[in-house]
């Protein structure tokens, strides 16, 4: 069955703590992506990565981090910098950046502060 | 900065009613176009695509759009909403100036009253 996984479906994460969310996908898409998800602000892009070993931040990736060193994964990790890290995280990805490129989503990871 | 309007917050419309949900967008070079819809629990589908030709493109579940490039405008249509089609409704624009990635509006809640 291909798609997109992520996971765990919810974390939680202590004052000071660094977590870290999977993002897999079986597509063999070239591109992959990290989204933030806040109640009535859409999705904002955090990091991209075109290819394995290269990635680019976008426009909040203050506080985050990632990782390219398989083409099927996308981790992301969120630091103890990210001063308010309760969001709705959306892995997507996608075949190549080229004028039809279209992205495909995973179900997300809800990441709550305790 | 290129961004991606969507008027309506929140809009409430009984069965069988018509809806249109509007999209605007700040650029003047060639975009590609997308509605993503994010069902209640689900992650985010791709509902339809424009990237070149005919403006008016058909989606999944009956929905359709039309480009319309003097108004930097990409509306999404339904002749007659379902209570199934009760979810989020987000624009989607890319553009050669966003370096391939996707800039998103910030949403359009669609409930529909049986």
């Amino acid at each position: 069955d291909g798609g997109i996984t992520q996971s765990p479906k919810y974390l939680f994460r202590k004052e000071g703590q660094n977590v870290t969310l999977s993002c897999e996908q079986n597509l063999n898409h070239d591109a992959m992506y990290w989204y933030r998800q806040d109640p009535g602000q859409g999705l904002r892009l955090i990091y991209y990565s075109q290819i394995v070993n290269d990635f680019q931040k976008g426009d909040i990736a203050e506080g985050y981090s990632v990782s390219r060193e398989k083409k099927e994964s996308f981790p992301l990790t969120v630091t103890s910098a990210q001063k308010n890290p309760t969001a709705f995280y959306l892995c997507a990805s996608s075949r190549w950046q080229g004028p039809t490129e279209t992205q495909y989503f995973g179900p997300g990871t809800r990441l709550l502060v305790l | 900065a290129q961004s991606v309007s969507q008027h309506n917050h929140h809009v409430i419309l009984s069965e069988a009613a018509s809806l249109e949900l509007g999209c605007n967008y700040s650029y003047g070079g060639t975009v590609n176009l997308f509605w993503y819809v994010q069902y209640p629990g689900q992650h985010l589908q791709l509902l339809l695509k424009y990237f070149s030709g005919d403006p008016l493109v058909k989606g999944i579940k009956g929905f359709e759009a039309e480009f319309i490039k003097s108004k930097f405008s990409f509306n999404l249509r339904k002749p007659s909403v379902q209570w199934s089609d009760t979810a989020e409704y987000f624009c989607a624009v890319k553009t050669a100036g966003s370096q391939g990635n996707l800039i998103f509006g910030k949403g359009t809640k669609l409930s529909v009253k049986p």
